[in-house]
């Protein structure tokens, strides 16, 4: 069971590349979120799904896009890369609320992303 | 919209010390509440929650929080520091059936002196 797993792990672009970060998970969990962690700001929410083929904006989506293809799948876009995207991304998922209280949302172990 | 507050970003505490990290939560409906830790270069790990019932919990590695609803406040504590401790601590708050998703603070940096 290897959770939840990012590819890549470290990435250097130029500004105005593209570039796609992919987050899987084996725990058949209907939730996933993409996070960026930025220092003294925490993690932020850019998009999340609630399952297969749906996608939602969180709280800072503007230059980004994702895709929910397959259910363990989660993908994040970066069209045209800019140095304010440079981050931390997290990529986390948890089971569908509907039948408990709360579901724990677990994390991947990150992409650190530099744009020149 | 709910939001949380973290006061300090650096805390640090000797080895054996009682460790106290502050989190206030704004919220109009009665909120989930969190703790989590990220130690370096790693993923963030759940170390405890409030949900429903019980308003002292219990977490991972000694760690534990208690809801004050008339505070507004989730304070994290553990009765005495160990080297292992030190890490970034992030309190998150979530609202019941909004999809789990999580508003995170800024997070708390907790250095163990020896």
């Amino acid at each position: 069971n290897a959770g939840v797993t990012q590819t890549p792990k470290f990435r250097v672009l130029k500004t105005g590349q593209s570039m796609t970060l992919l987050c899987a998970q084996d725990m058949n969990h209907e939730y996933m979120y993409w996070y960026r962690q930025d220092p003294g700001m925490g993690l932020r929410l850019i998009h999340y799904s609630v399952g297969e083929g749906t996608t939602a904006k969180g709280e800072v989506p503007d230059g980004y896009n994702v895709s929910r293809l397959k259910k363990q799948n989660f993908l994040l876009g970066l069209e045209s890369a800019a140095p304010s995207q440079t981050s931390v991304y997290f990529c986390a998922s948890s089971a569908s609320g509907r039948a408990v209280v709360y579901n724990e949302q677990f994390f991947g172990p990150g992409t650190r992303l530099t744009v020149l | 919209a709910q939001s949380v507050t973290q006061l300090g970003s650096h805390v640090s505490v000797s080895e054996g010390a009682l460790v106290l990290l502050r989190c206030n939560y704004s919220s109009s409906v009665p909120p989930y509440l969190f703790w989590y830790v990220q130690y370096p270069n790693q993923g963030l790990q759940l170390l405890l929650k409030y949900t429903t019932g019980a308003t002292l919990v219990k977490g991972i590695n000694g760690f534990e929080a208690e809801f004050k609803k008339s505070e507004t406040s989730f304070h994290l504590t553990k009765p005495s520091a160990h080297m292992s401790d030190a890490a970034e601590y992030f309190c998150a708050v979530s609202v019941p059936f909004g999809n789990e998703k999580l508003t995170f603070g800024t997070g708390t940096r907790l250095t163990i002196i020896p």
